[in-house]
């Protein structure tokens, strides 16, 4: 069965720096990719997905992220964060471009700084 | 369209109780999603329909649960003889079968099992 892992549980940083937030993802079969953002008291709502072509998907908010499938990572930068970036991250994978078999990574909080 | 509605947000019941929550998909979406998040982890899926038919099942969703969507518009989610580790947020999904499928996700249902 298909799995995400999101390495790091937590991510601080300041203003205007750039991140990155690691998901690595695993799978015997080709996989959709996703990544979902959940603001305080909030469902999630999607940022970008990979379902195939380019390896290099953008999203909203200025959020990009790139499919590796050598390394099976599908890492998601934003070269300049803002303070209204705080939120929980979270990456997810599915076989088939349906929602009932996604899985979730356990998800990494961005805590944005001045 | 406001998006997918969930009611109540808020829950507080005493272990042993019945509880029920209720989901209003976006009204052209012929799919309804519940997941249950737990503190600390992403979303894990319970249970999905298409249109008045639940079509899948997790493992999750213990003989205690039940849901439906009796007419293809609204869902109900019960939790009978609740238990505190049934505390969780629940959350709703729809999304349309056919082209964008995009999963749009409510703002949940905390519940807390006193």
């Amino acid at each position: 069965a298909q799995s995400v892992t999101q390495l790091d549980s937590q991510v601080p940083v300041f203003e205007e720096a750039p991140v990155e937030l690691r998901c690595n993802y695993s799978s015997s079969v080709s996989v959709y990719l996703f990544w979902y953002v959940q603001y305080p008291n909030q469902g999630l709502q999607l940022l970008l997905k990979y379902l195939s072509g380019s390896t290099l998907v953008k999203g909203i908010n200025g959020f990009e992220a790139e499919f590796n499938k050598s390394q099976t990572s599908f890492h998601l930068r934003k070269p300049s964060v803002h303070i209204s970036d705080t939120a929980e991250y979270f990456c997810a994978v599915s076989l088939t471009y349906n929602n009932n078999d996604m899985r979730f990574g356990a998800g990494t909080r961005l805590t944005v700084k001045p | 369209d406001t998006g997918v509605s969930q009611n109540p947000r808020h829950k507080i019941t005493k272990r042993g109780q019945n509880v029920t929550f209720r989901c209003d998909p976006i009204s052209e979406h012929n799919r309804l999603y519940w997941y249950r998040q737990t503190l600390g982890q992403g979303p894990e899926f319970l249970t999905y329909f298409q249109n008045e038919a639940q079509l899948e099942k997790s493992r999750l969703l213990s003989d205690r649960f039940s849901a439906e969507r009796p007419k293809g518009s609204f869902s109900t989610l019960e939790i009978q003889r609740t238990e505190q580790g049934d505390s969780a947020m629940y959350l709703c999904a729809s999304s349309r079968t056919t082209g964008n499928t995009e999963a749009f996700f409510g703002q949940g249902t905390r519940l807390t099992v006193v």
